[in-house]
């Protein structure tokens, strides 16, 4: 069985700071990785897809690696600004129902 | 373009009561899925469908009830209302493709059983 696992849980940081959220797995046999934003109240917002067969997707100010050998992904954050508060959450598709198996988010602060 | 909408956005309920909450794409997305969120628990699939009249369970589907007559709408049932179906719930839809299958959420209801 898939597990996920988000580190940190939790991060506070000054609003310019280059950011890593990270995002682990236990089983490489993905079909893609999908991260989402959530803000509080709201629904969740894609913001990348990454194909298993892909090494990384860049959108804006953020880009996402996956790492299946090592069961890693993570999302970069460049110049982290106050909007960017948020909590972020990556996703797994394993099989062809295309079900998602989410890990438990990072929550982001940006300080102004 | 409206996309993917739920409503209500907000139900208060009492125990042994039956709910439904709906969930209307626009994409004609062929696949639909009903998550719950929960803290401590994270985002875990209640049930999902492929298609009009194919609808499959997810990781907790007790308690609940699911139909899909048409494309565009997924409604999800609580048969009788249990306080521990308080929760956040939302709805996805995807395209069934083999790539770029971005899954699209709704809004979200958030629900409470008294």
């Amino acid at each position: 069985k898939q597990e996920v696992t988000q580190i940190p849980a939790a991060l506070s940081v000054p609003e310019g700071e280059n950011l890593v959220l990270n995002c682990s797995f236990t089983d490489s046999a993905i079909y893609n990785l999908q991260w989402f934003r959530q803000d509080p109240g709201k629904g969740l917002t894609s913001l990348l897809l990454i194909q298993s067969s892909q090494r990384e997707q860049t959108s804006g100010r953020l880009n996402a690696s996956l790492d299946k050998s090592s069961g890693r992904s993570t999302l970069y954050i460049a110049a982290s600004q106050p909007g960017d508060s948020a909590t972020y959450l990556c996703a797994f598709r394993m099989d062809s129902s295309y079900k998602l198996i989410f890990g438990s988010g990072t929550r982001l602060l940006v300080r102004p | 373009d409206a996309g993917i909408t739920q409503s209500p956005r907000y139900k208060i309920t009492e125990t042994g009561r039956q709910v439904t909450l709906m969930c209307h794409q626009t994409w004609s997305h062929s696949y639909m899925f009903w998550y719950r969120q929960d803290l401590g628990h994270g985002l875990r699939l209640i049930y999902y469908s492929a298609a009009a009249d194919i609808t499959d369970k997810g990781e907790v589907p007790d308690g609940y009830v699911v139909s899909r007559s048409k494309t565009e709408n997924f409604p999800l049932t609580l048969e009788s209302a249990t306080r521990s179906q308080t929760s956040v719930y939302f709805c996805a839809s995807t395209v069934a493709r083999t790539r770029n299958n971005e899954q699209f959420f709704g809004p979200g209801t958030r629900l409470t059983v008294l």
